[in-house]
């Protein structure tokens, strides 16, 4: 079965503690992206990938942070220092470098921190 | 920076009526734009991807059309069904990687 698989589905931490969400695809998609959605809103890109080790802030990166050593994998970590982390994070990847032929979603993973 | 509206936030229609999602964007300079569609707790399922030399993508009761110079695109659904019902998201590509910009979505609830 070919397609973008995202663990755990709901992941509770406490204040103060570091968290790694996992991403994984095969599809052979060479770019990742990490998104987050809150509430009644549209999705905000985190960071995005377009070739193994190397990575690129989106629009929300701050508290967070991201590797890429494979391929196939594209972990996002939330850090302590994220003033807001609770939301519902999503991972996404795209055939080729460009994003040219559209962006292709996993199930997400619902983090909650109290 | 690139901003994406869609109107209305919410729709709610009768069984079989047609009816169109609205999205619009400020910049025009984009590669792509796509719809998607997010049943509530789940990721998201990409409906259509129009380029941005295209004008209209179609897929079964699904036509999205794309006006780049005005910065708009509808989504028009053909004979809804109580399994449409879902939230609509557009989202167009920017930048080298086409990163997506979101818009907060169209929830449509269609009664049986």
């Amino acid at each position: 079965d070919g397609g973008i698989t995202q663990s755990p589905k709901y992941l509770f931490r406490k204040e103060g503690q570091n968290v790694t969400l996992s991403c994984e695809q095969n599809l052979n998609h060479d770019a990742m992206y990490w998104y987050r959605q809150d509430p009644g809103q549209g999705l905000r890109l985190i960071y995005y990938s377009q070739i193994v080790n190397d990575f690129q802030k989106g629009d929300i990166a701050e508290g967070y942070s991201v590797s890429r050593e494979k391929k196939e994998s594209f972990p996002l970590t939330v850090t302590s220092a994220q003033k807001n982390p609770t939301a519902f994070y999503l991972c996404a990847s795209s055939p080729g470098t460009s994003g040219l032929l559209g962006q292709y979603f996993g199930p997400g993973t619902r983090l909650t921190v109290t | 920076k690139q901003e994406v509206t869609q109107i209305p936030a919410a729709l709610s229609v009768p069984e079989g009526e047609n009816l169109v999602l609205n999205c619009s964007f400020t910049d025009s300079a984009i590669y792509n734009l796509q719809w998607f569609r997010q049943d509530p707790g789940k990721g998201l399922t990409s409906l259509l991807l129009i380029q941005s030399s295209q004008r209209e993508q179609t897929s079964g009761r699904l036509n999205a059309s794309l006006d780049k110079s005005s910065g708009r695109s509808t989504l028009y659904i053909a004979a809804s069904q109580p399994g449409d019902s879902a939230t609509y998201l557009c989202a167009v590509g920017t930048g080298s990687a086409r990163q997506l910009t979101f818009g907060s979505g169209t929830q449509l609830t269609v009664l049986p």
